[in-house]
């Protein structure tokens, strides 16, 4: 089954402490991408890749960092979350950045206390 | 640069009624439009896109969406709502006349509630 996978689905942590919400794609997909979901704001763009070692900032990069060291997989990284990261994320990939579609992963819900 | 408005935070309608969720864009080229919806604790799923050609465009579960130029709109459309069709819906598009063009720029989302 062609999916977008996303562990873990919840996370409860304190403020600093490092952690790496994992994102994992089944269809050979070359765009992948973060989103962050707030109420009132929509989906916003974190990072997004073209492929493997191309990364780029979108709309709200501050205090993230991802990597792209393989195709199918493509992690977030914060280094040291801060409660205003509390939020809702998803991994979204398409095969081109342009006319097709994107499938999303289930989502992770953070939590930063 | 692009941008989506979704001007109903809420929609209310009766199972059976017709429903539309409004969308409307500004992009500085062509637009790739696309709808999504998403059920609780799940992701957004791909309902319909609009590329190109006709400008009624259908997509899953009986939803359809007609893209309009002259007022920058995409609206999407139900001729009979389910109660099962309860979610949020969110527009997106694509500016695929700038450099960002692999930018997807999401509304900030309807929620739908067809009530029985």
């Amino acid at each position: 089954e062609a999916q977008v996978t996303q562990n873990p689905r919840y996370l409860i942590t304190v403020t600093g402490k490092k952690l790496t919400v994992t994102c994992s794609q089944n269809m050979n997909h070359e765009y992948m991408s973060w989103y962050r979901q707030d109420p009132g704001l929509g989906l916003r763009q974190i990072y997004y890749s073209m492929n493997v070692e191309v990364t780029d900032k979108g709309d709200v990069p501050e205090g993230y960092k991802v990597s792209r060291k393989e195709k199918r997989n493509f992690p977030l990284i914060l280094e040291s979350p801060s409660p205003n990261q509390t939020s809702l994320y998803f991994c979204a990939s398409s095969l081109s950045p342009g006319a097709t579609e994107a499938f999303f992963g289930q989502g992770t819900r953070l939590t930063v206390v | 640069a692009q941008s989506v408005a979704q001007p109903e935070d809420q929609v209310n309608v009766a199972e059976g009624n017709p429903l539309t969720v409004k969308c409307t864009y500004s992009v500085s080229g062509n637009p790739y439009l696309f709808w999504y919806v998403q059920y609780p604790n799940r992701g957004l799923q791909f309902l319909l896109k609009y590329i190109t050609g006709d400008n009624l465009v259908k997509g899953s579960y009986g939803f359809e969406a007609e893209f309009n130029k002259s007022q920058t709109s995409f609206h999407l459309k139900k001729p009979s709502a389910l109660v099962s069709d309860s979610a949020l819906y969110f527009c997106a598009v694509r500016d695929m006349e700038r450099l960002s063009f692999q930018k997807l720029v999401f509304g900030t989302g309807t929620r739908l509630l067809v009530s029985p």
